[in-house]
């Protein structure tokens, strides 16, 4: 256990809709990244959170987008879903400068249909 | 970022010993090298990290050359719940607040009886 919690596990939804996925960092924590793993794919970073602050973003169109809250929880949001958002989407977590290591959380499969 | 190369796939039994080498002929001075683990449906988990010689901890051991183009990953005494996916990464934002990670496709080991 990292200590790092995502829901929903799983979510399946329609192309064209919107989907929120929630990440809660591990307790100390005050940055948030978010990733997204195809199937057979090592992830692939979308951005990371910083202090409520954006802090770098991937190769990823406007679409998806993120939230850091005061207690570091973070939301990522991805709007008008395609079939190729289907795929693993996790969170990890860590402590800032001088932490050698991020921690994950289980991820959250989503299913575009 | 430097780009790594590592095998696919490497099958194992048992009881041995799996080195699994990756390639960072580009690796640059301020880079450090990390290994992660994944199991499927769950998100990777650090493993080990290095600059150069060798580190090691509980779970394997890291040997960097003194050029740091290469770097192996060594498993002491493999079992079954060693299979996974192992992800090399290199670059300087592996280590502090940074760790925007970037993964390739990794290497899936497999350990058999």
């Amino acid at each position: 256990e990292t200590g790092v919690t995502q829901s929903p596990t799983h979510l399946i939804k329609t192309r064209g809709q919107q989907v929120t996925l929630r990440c809660s960092s591990q307790s100390g924590h005050n940055t948030v990244s978010w990733y997204q793993q195809a199937l057979g794919q090592g992830p692939q970073f979308i951005f990371q959170y910083y202090r409520e602050e954006e802090n770098g973003r991937g190769n990823f169109p406007p679409r998806f987008s993120g939230l850091q809250f005061p207690n570091y929880s973070s939301e990522l949001n991805v709007n008008a879903l395609e079939l190729d958002d289907s795929a693993l989407y996790l969170c990890a977590s860590s402590g800032g400068t001088g932490d050698t290591e991020a921690f994950f959380g289980q991820g959250t499969r989503l299913t575009v249909v | 970022l430097a780009k790594t190369t590592q095998p696919i796939s490497m099958d194992s039994y048992e009881g041995q010993e799996v080195n699994i080498t990756c390639s960072h002929n580009n690796i640059a001075t301020n880079d450090y090298i990390t290994w992660y683990q994944q199991f499927p449906s769950q998100g990777p988990r650090f493993i080990i990290q290095g600059y150069k010689t060798k580190v090691t901890n509980e779970v394997a051991s890291l040997f960097i050359p003194a050029d740091r183009k290469s770097s192996t990953l060594s498993l002491p005494r493999v079992s079954l719940s060693d299979t996974a996916v192992y992800y090399c990464l290199v670059g300087d934002e592996v280590t502090g607040g940074g760790n925007k990670l970037t993964f390739g496709t990794g290497t899936q080991l497999k350990v058999e009886l």
